[in-house]
């Protein structure tokens, strides 16, 4: 079975805040790691794609960390704005062709963060 | 540029009803897949294309589910006898490369959704 956990599975925060949320996955079999952003009505925004080991990406005020080796991936958001009210969904691959894979992502169920001005 | 787009966005069936689910995806993009997101999970793949070619149709969860994408394009996914449990958001989503090693990291663009709820 190839699990992904996110936590929290929600979070309210007040506009300003710094937070952070947690994904872990297989560290078997992993090929690559992805955040997206998934406001209400829009389509999921993709964030970052990481597939190396201490791989760090940064966009604005988001920023994403990697470890392979023991399966997690930490996003963070400086400074929430209400504008980063959204799903933050993580989803990992396997190498192409494991278990007939091509490519699909595998989600996790996302963490829903409300954030207040 | 213009993005994924799907059609219809909602779509309200009676058990039974059978029905269709569009998604025009990037220009260009050569893979597509299409994803299921019941209420409180994540989304989950149904199936895949690489231009006209269904390469994974693994993840349909039954014959009534059927996929295609004659040229290479625009794909259909169509669900027959609709049942309750079928109620979810389908997506859809494309990127630009072949199948091949470097495809797992290609980012995936994604439409916005078909609400389907089947009464």
């Amino acid at each position: 079975i190839l699990n992904v956990e996110q936590s929290p599975q929600s979070l309210h925060v007040q506009e300003g805040d710094s937070t952070n949320f947690t994904c872990s996955f297989p560290s078997s079999n992993f090929y690559a790691l992805h955040w997206y952003r998934w406001e209400t009505a829009k389509s999921p925004e993709a964030l970052f794609v990481m597939t190396l080991n201490g791989d760090e990406k940064k966009k604005g005020r988001i920023s994403a960390t990697l470890n392979t080796k023991e399966g997690y991936s930490y996003l963070y958001i400086k400074g929430s704005q209400p504008e980063d009210s959204a799903t933050y969904l993580c989803a990992y691959t396997t190498p192409m062709n494991y278990g007939g894979s091509q490519g699909n992502l595998i989600f996790g169920k996302g963490t829903k963060l409300s954030v207040k001005p | 540029g213009a993005g994924v787009s799907q059609s219809p966005r909602y779509k309200v069936a009676k058990r039974g009803q059978d029905v269709a689910l569009r998604c025009d995806p990037i220009s260009g993009h050569v893979s597509l897949f299409w994803y299921q997101q019941a209420l409180g999970q994540g989304p989950e793949f149904l199936t895949y294309f690489q231009n006209e070619a269904q390469l994974d149709k693994s993840g349909l969860p039954s014959d009534r589910f059927f996929a295609e994408r004659p040229e290479g394009s625009v794909s259909t996914l169509k669900i027959q006898r609709t049942q309750q449990e079928d109620s979810a958001v389908y997506l859809c989503a494309s990127s630009l490369r072949r199948s091949g090693q470097s495809v797992a990291k290609n980012i995936q663009y994604f439409g916005a959704g078909t609400r389907l709820s089947v009464l």
